[in-house]
C-alpha cells in the first residue's frame, strides 16, 4: 500500500557533524510534504515545509531536499547539537474528495553525543 | 502550543468502558485531526475533520468516531475501549489542508 516512511528507524553522530535523515514517499500525488521533531513528552514541532513545485527549502541550520523522480525527502541538519537528539518524522499531504489528510511515516530518532 | 488544548492529559480506564477525549483550539482553523501514538508505528491518523460536521476516516479508524458540531471543538469517542487502544493521542490543527499542522500535548489513555 501506499505509505511515507523513513529508511532507518536510529541515527548516530557526534556533535558538531552534519546529520541526514531519509524519508520515501510512494505517493505520487502528493504535493506539500513536512518535517517535525518531537522530542520526549512533546507533541511533534514544525520544522520545516517544502511544496512539490521545489526541490530544495533552506530554514536555520535545516534543509530539506525533494526529489520527485525516486519519490525521497530528506532533512540535512548543519553542525548537529545535543538538542537536536529527538525523534524526526517526515508527513506528506494527502487529498481526497472529503479532504486533505496529514500522513507521517514512522520516525527516525537522531542520537548527538559530545 | 498554538492554542490547542486536550483533555484529559491522562485516563485510565476499563475494557467495554466509553472514552471521549475532546480537542479544543482558540486558532479558529479549519482542518483538525486526531492521531495515536505508539511505539514502532509512529503517529498514525486515526479520522480528521475538514470543517463544522465535515470528518473523514483515516488510516486506524476502526473502533472510533469523531464529531465537530463547532470549529474549536473536536471530539474522540472510543465506544467500548480495548487495550490495543491504548495509546498516546495527539490532537493537531491547521488552517488549510496543505500547510503545516500544530500539535497539542497529548492525551496518554490506558484501557486495562
Amino acid at each position: 500500500g501506499e505509505s511515507v516512511g523513513l529508511h532507518l528507524p536510529t541515527l548516530s553522530v557526534q556533535e558538531g557533524d552534519n546529520s541526514i535523515i531519509n524519508c520515501a514517499y510512494s505517493n505520487s500525488a502528493s504535493d506539500y510534504f513536512i518535517w517535525y521533531k518531537q522530542e520526549s513528552g512533546k507533541g511533534p514541532q514544525f520544522i520545516i515545509d517544502i511544496r512539490s513545485n521545489m526541490d530544495k527549502r533552506q530554514g536555520q541550520r535545516v534543509t530539506v531536499l525533494l526529489n520527485k523522480t525516486v519519490k525521497h525527502l530528506s532533512l540535512q541538519i548543519a553542525a548537529t547539537q545535543p538538542g537536536d537528539s529527538a525523534v524526526y518524522f517526515c508527513a506528506e499531504n494527502r487529498a481526497n474528495q472529503a479532504g486533505t489528510a496529514l500522513i507521517f511515516g514512522k520516525g527516525t530518532t537522531l542520537s548527538v553525543s559530545s | 502550543d498554538a492554542g490547542i488544548t486536550q483533555s484529559p492529559r491522562h485516563k485510565v480506564t476499563e475494557t467495554g468502558t466509553p472514552v471521549t477525549l475532546r480537542c479544543h483550539q482558540t486558532e479558529n482553523h479549519r482542518y483538525m485531526y486526531w492521531y495515536r501514538q505508539d511505539p514502532g508505528h509512529g503517529l498514525r491518523l486515526i479520522h480528521y475533520s475538514y470543517g463544522v460536521k465535515d470528518t473523514d476516516k483515516g488510516e486506524v479508524s476502526d473502533g472510533y468516531s469523531v464529531s465537530r458540531s463547532k470549529t474549536e471543538d473536536f471530539l474522540l469517542t472510543l465506544e467500548s475501549a480495548t487495550s490495543s487502544q491504548t495509546s498516546v493521542y495527539f490532537c493537531a490543527i491547521s488552517p488549510g489542508g496543505n500547510t503545516e499542522a500544530f500539535f497539542g500535548q497529548g492525551t496518554r489513555l490506558t484501557v486495562v
